[in-house]
C-alpha cells in the first residue's frame, strides 16, 4: 500500500547550520507531496508542497523538490533558526484522496 | 477563514464511559477527515466524509468508534466504552475536493482514558 518514510530523529542542530530531512514515498500513480510542521501545543499547519514531478515546494527559507526518479522529497533549510525548533512531516495524497503521513522527525535548534 | 475549531481540546474520561468530540471544519471545505495521533507518530487515518457521505472507514476503526457528519457540515466523533487504549490526540482535517489542497488541521482533542 501506499507509504511513507522519513528520517528518524531527534535531530538537534546549531543555529544557522543546514537543514536536511529526507523523505521517500510509495505510491501507485502520481500522488501530491507536502511537508507539514507541529509546533509544541499546536496542531499540524502546512510547510510547503508540490502537486507534480520536478516541483519545489518553498516557503519560510524551506524547501523541497519532488524527485520522481528516486521518489522523495526531502526537506531542506539553508540557516535553521530557534523558532524552527518542532516536529516535521511528510504526507502524501494519493490518487484515491487519501493522505499518509510519516512518523514525523523532531529538529531542536539550540542557539 | 476561522479555521478547523476542534471542541473539547482535552477529555478525560474513566474506561468504560463513552465519550463525543466535535470538529467544525472550515465552512467552504466539503472534505472531513478524522485522524489519531499518539505519542512520537504520525496521524494515523480514521475516517472521512464527503459532505455528508462517510466514504472510507479504516480498519483501525473497531466498532466501538462511529462518526457522523450531518448536513456535511460539523462532524461528531464518538467513542463507546472506552478502553485505555483509546488514550490519544484525535485530530480533525477538512480541505476541498480537489488534488492541490493541502489539509487544514485543527488543534485536536486530547482524550485521555483512566
Amino acid at each position: 500500500g501506499d507509504s511513507v518514510t522519513q528520517m528518524e530523529g531527534p535531530v538537534t542542530l546549531s543555529e544557522e547550520a543546514f537543514l536536511t530531512i529526507n523523505c521517500t514515498y510509495t505510491a501507485t500513480g502520481y500522488p501530491s507531496l507536502f511537508w507539514y510542521v507541529q509546533y509544541p501545543g499546536e496542531g499540524l499547519q502546512l510547510l510547503l508542497k508540490a502537486t507534480k514531478a520536478d516541483d519545489k515546494g518553498s516557503n519560510k527559507g524551506f524547501e523541497a523538490t519532488y524527485r520522481k526518479e528516486t521518489t522523495s522529497f526531502h526537506l531542506e533549510k539553508g540557516s535553521v533558526q530557534v523558532s524552527d525548533s518542532a516536529v516535521y512531516f511528510c504526507a502524501l495524497l494519493n490518487t484515491g484522496n487519501q493522505f499518509y503521513f510519516g512518523t514525523g522527525t523532531s529538529l531542536t535548534v539550540i542557539p | 477563514d476561522t479555521g478547523v475549531s476542534q471542541n473539547p481540546r482535552h477529555k478525560i474520561t474513566k474506561r468504560g464511559q463513552n465519550v463525543t468530540f466535535r470538529c467544525d471544519p472550515i465552512s467552504e471545505h466539503n472534505r472531513l477527515y478524522w485522524y489519531r495521533q499518539t505519542l512520537g507518530q504520525g496521524p494515523e487515518f480514521l475516517t472521512y466524509f464527503q459532505n455528508e457521505a462517510q466514504l472510507e472507514k479504516s480498519r483501525l476503526l473497531s466498532d466501538r468508534f462511529s462518526a457522523e457528519r450531518p448536513k456535511g457540515s460539523f462532524s461528531t466523533l464518538e467513542i463507546q466504552r472506552t478502553e485505555q487504549g483509546d488514550s490519544a490526540m484525535y485530530l480533525c482535517a477538512s480541505s476541498f475536493n480537489d488534488r492541490d489542497t493541502p489539509l487544514h488541521f485543527g488543534n485536536g482533542t486530547r482524550l485521555t482514558v483512566t
